[in-house]
């Protein structure tokens, strides 16, 4: 059975710093997924990884894979209070199926986030 | 372009009763997966469907229920509802052989 951990689960921080959010999967994957999801609201896309040392940034954060490790890193660059959020990390269970029809995603407890002014 | 369309948005069930939940993928999408997410929780895994076959299926039990339409919509139906199915439904569309999923707003379900 495929486990998805997330450290920290609960992360205070003030802005203007720098953090790691950590996403440890238990079986080899094909696909990691980060999400973003605000209180009362759905998930949004932030990055997927697909091949081992890849690395992906937009804006502030920027995501890492490491299939060897099964660890994936989501770094968070001079924190701004928009970016408050529950942040999920998400694993393929299976390899994708050829010519479509993709199995469904393992998240992690997710980690939630408060940046204070 | 319109998103992942989930309907209702907030619904309130008794024990016992049964609920239907529909969602229309964006257009051109044929993949739909159903996710549970309970509060404080990171969302469960229910149902995957592609062009109208199960192709995935979580570990839940058999009260939970789905199915894909012709143009792609799916409908998810839970029977003989437990204070315990309270959460939040997620639908996900895709369109493989693309990675990406995008999710719907999400329907709040309470059972009381």
């Amino acid at each position: 059975e495929l486990k998805v951990e997330q450290n920290p689960l609960f992360l205070s921080m003030q802005e203007g710093k720098n953090y790691t959010i950590y996403c440890n999967y238990s079986t080899t994957s094909d696909r990691l997924y980060w999400y973003r999801q605000d209180p009362g609201k759905s998930l949004e896309s932030l990055f997927v990884l697909l091949s081992n040392g890849a690395v992906k940034q937009e804006g502030r954060l920027m995501a890492s894979l490491d299939t060897k490790a099964r660890l994936s890193t989501l770094h968070i660059t001079a924190a701004v209070h928009d970016l408050s959020a529950t942040y999920f990390c998400a694993v393929a269970s299976l390899p994708a199926y050829s010519g479509g029809g993709a199995d469904g995603l393992t998240f992690g407890k997710g980690t939630h986030l408060i940046i204070q002014p | 372009d319109a998103g992942v369309t989930q309907s209702p948005t907030h619904l309130i069930k008794t024990r016992g009763q049964q609920v239907t939940l529909r969602c229309s993928p964006i257009s051109g999408h044929k993949s739909v997966s159903w996710y549970q997410q309970v509060l404080g929780q990171g969302p469960q895994f229910i149902f995957q469907y592609y062009e109208k076959e199960e192709r995935g299926r979580g570990n839940f039990p058999d009260r939970f229920s789905a199915r894909q339409f012709p143009n792609y919509s799916s409908e998810l139906n839970v029977n003989a509802l437990l204070l315990g199915d309270s959460a939040l439904y997620l639908c996900a569309s895709s369109f493989p052989p693309s990675y990406g999923y995008t999710f719907g707003s999400g329907t709040r379900l309470t059972v009381v």
